[in-house]
């Protein structure tokens, strides 16, 4: 197993600029989610999604947007980025969203904004 | 969901324990602990969880208190590689992660 990849690892975008990171998941996860994380803050949850089809908001969902058309794939996009958008983008996914599910983690995108 | 308290930061020797502390004094009776550590800007790796027993795996034992107020996790014996970011978080769907403890092991 793969586990989780996410596609760029590094990407440099103009302010207005558009893009989609892409994730991917080969363990036939029901639950995807985003995060980003700040530089020396924790992660914040952007969106998630319980199965194909079906996406819910996390804590800091603005200015971005998901899709779950299949159970391997949560693409995440970025609508006129702007410099608050400057991150690192983790995709995790989990068996399931009880407790008892630990979540697996990405490699991460690094995203700079200028 | 309810709060987790940890130090910044932490030392340990290498070869000895690293015991992690973490208050949840607002937990709710159905909300797990769960343990993640971040090594170097990598994704954050799972480590273990409990609900009230104490729980060890291969990597680390979890110790929570009857009251289920706070928690320790135990590295028994802690290598170079153990150097991360330990993240102590309650759980009831979503994970909420915190600024987390620094430990660096120390040669």
């Amino acid at each position: 197993n793969a586990g989780v990849t996410q596609t760029p690892k590094f990407r440099i975008l103009k302010i207005g600029q558009s893009m989609t990171l892409q994730c991917t998941q080969d363990m036939n996860h029901n639950y995807m989610y985003w995060y980003r994380q700040d530089p020396g803050m924790g992660l914040k949850l952007i969106y998630y999604s319980v199965g194909a089809g079906i996406t819910d908001k996390g804590e800091v969902p603005n200015g971005y947007n998901v899709s779950r058309s299949t159970t391997e794939d949560f693409p995440l996009r970025l609508e006129l980025a702007a410099p608050s958008q400057t991150s690192v983008y983790f995709c995790a996914s989990s068996y399931g969203g009880v407790d008892i599910y630990e979540q697996y983690f990405g490699p991460g995108t690094r995203l700079t904004v200028t | 969901d309810a709060k987790t308290t940890q130090p910044p930061s932490m030392d340990c020797a290498e070869g000895r324990a690293a015991n992690l502390p973490c208050n949840h004094s607002t937990i709710s009776g159905n909300e797990y602990v769960y343990w993640y550590r971040q090594i170097h800007s990598q994704g954050p790796q799972y480590i273990i969880h409990g609900l009230k027993n104490n729980e060890t795996n291969e990597m680390a034992s979890l110790i929570i208190t009857e009251d289920r107020k706070s928690s320790t996790l135990i590295l028994p014996h802690a290598t170079l590689r153990d150097t991360a970011v330990y993240y102590c978080i309650l759980k009831n769907e979503k994970l909420t992660f915190g600024t987390g403890t620094r430990l660096t092991i120390i040669p």
